[in-house]
């Protein structure tokens, strides 16, 4: 298996752009989670699913934030509009909790808002 | 909610050993995993610990406490290549498991 497979690896943008991260989950795998990396606030979850269907959103720090998970195979994060202090790292992981409990990470999606 | 602590930076002699400490409070907790992610790259697991206990792998372990809610990872034979930020996660949560992490240990290996 190639791993957790996230696009595009950087990603700069205007204010106001809508920006749209994409992930493709380990095959096998039940859990997807999004996590925002900055120096200030460390490794944030912003969601997670399960079987395709989220779970927890209550990360997620705006209404600006959107995350869909549409089949097993690919789920997206959507900002809309983008502002400043979105910029970050942004990585999405997969797993087998309750089977497996190592997390697999993509290799982050680097988004800087101008 | 769900806090966790940890040191923000260590430094170690290469050869040397070192300890990160977590402690965590949170509800349905499930159990402890520790992450190292060099600069620029993303987190690899290292290690889960369920159990109360030492687990073994290599030149790191792991402990855990529940009723301390604490646990450490050590790194023996210190490498400059283990120059990298580690985090302690919990998993946790009701029926579904969520990954909460720390907010990370920056560890500098010096000659």
């Amino acid at each position: 298996d190639a791993g957790v497979i996230q696009s595009p690896r950087h990603e700069v943008t205007e204010m106001g752009q809508e920006v749209t991260l994409r992930c493709k989950p380990i095959s096998g795998h039940d859990y997807l989670f999004w996590y925002r990396q900055t120096m200030m606030r460390g490794l944030e979850l912003l969601i997670y699913f399960n079987n395709n269907v989220p779970i927890d959103d209550s990360g997620m720090p705006e209404d600006r934030f959107s995350a869909k998970m549409p089949n097993a195979s690919f789920s997206t994060l959507k900002i809309q509009p983008s502002e400043p202090r979105d910029s970050a790292v942004y990585f999405c992981a997969s797993s087998s909790l309750g089977r497996d409990e190592k997390l697999f990470f993509g290799s982050g999606t680097q988004l800087s808002v101008l | 909610g769900q806090s966790l602590e940890q040191p923000s930076e260590v430094t170690a002699v290469e050869g040397a050993i070192v300890q990160i400490n977590c402690t965590y409070q949170t509800s349905g907790f499930y159990g402890l995993s520790w992450y190292q992610q060099h600069d620029g790259g993303a987190p690899t697991f290292l290690s889960y610990n369920a159990l109360d206990g030492l687990e073994e792998t290599g030149r790191f372990s792991s402990f855990l406490s529940r009723s301390d809610s604490y646990g450490y990872l050590l790194l023996q034979e210190l490498q400059m290549k283990d120059s990298a930020s580690y985090f302690c996660a919990v998993s946790h949560g009701g029926g579904y498991q969520k990954v909460t992490f720390g907010t990370g240990t920056k560890l500098q290996v010096i000659p």
